[in-house]
């Protein structure tokens, strides 16, 4: 039983180079989130998704898409990256609609954008 | 302002100290609140969730002030592996959802 992961755990980039960030789940959980982190910033949320099918936008959206094609699975995509990208994102999971459920989160994965 | 705001630190205390950290947030619609713990170049853990009656969970309390709209967290009798940044994380509804919004967090360094 893994919980989350995230793929992949490093990677460097070039500025206007594309990637794809997975982040796969065993939970079986309903909602997904991607965040980034950065020095002194907190985490902000990206972009989240409340069922497989669904996306939406979070805090700081642009540059980043999204897909949940199936539920154990969240992709985040940078299409041309910018070195206002470097930081390092986490995904979470919460079980359901309920505002007391838990968050759980990947490991991370850190981006750097040259 | 910010919708959570933290006094980012760090608090400085010796072992077996009594450390409190506050977390103040804007909107009054806000429904639950948590504290998440984050290890250096760890991802957050929940330490514990923020009831309104308050609540604790060994050397650890939480409350909730909705009046004047900030939560809590107090360590008692501090170890060394307490040290660790706290994140205070408030949910609000929005289109039939919760989002969840982060403070920056506050530092925490425990030392002998």
């Amino acid at each position: 039983n893994a919980g989350v992961t995230q793929t992949p755990k490093f990677r460097v980039l070039k500025t206007g180079q594309s990637m794809t960030l997975l982040c796969a789940q065993d939970m079986n959980h309903e909602y997904m989130y991607w965040y980034r982190q950065d020095p002194g910033m907190g985490l902000r949320l990206i972009h989240y998704s409340v069922g497989e099918g669904t996306t939406a936008k979070g805090e700081v959206p642009d540059g980043y898409n999204v897909s949940r094609l199936k539920k154990q699975n969240f992709l985040l995509g940078l299409e041309s990256a910018a070195p206002s990208q470097t930081s390092v994102y986490f995904c979470a999971v919460k079980q359901g609609a309920s505002s007391t459920d838990t968050q759980y989160f990947g490991p991370g994965t850190r981006l750097t954008v040259l | 302002r910010k919708e959570v705001e933290q006094d980012p630190g760090p608090f400085n205390v010796p072992e077996g100290a009594t450390v409190a950290f506050n977390c103040t947030y804007s909107n009054s619609a806000s429904q639950s609140f948590f504290w998440y713990r984050q290890d250096c170049r760890k991802e957050p853990k929940l330490l514990m969730s923020v009831y309104s009656s308050g609540n604790e969970d060994g050397r650890f309390t939480a409350q909730l002030n909705r009046a004047s709209q900030y939560i809590s967290l107090l360590i008692r009798d501090s170890k060394l592996s307490d040290s660790a940044t706290y994140l205070c994380v408030v949910n609000r509804a929005s289109g039939g959802s919760y989002i969840p919004t982060f403070g920056r967090g506050t530092s925490l360094i425990v030392h002998p």
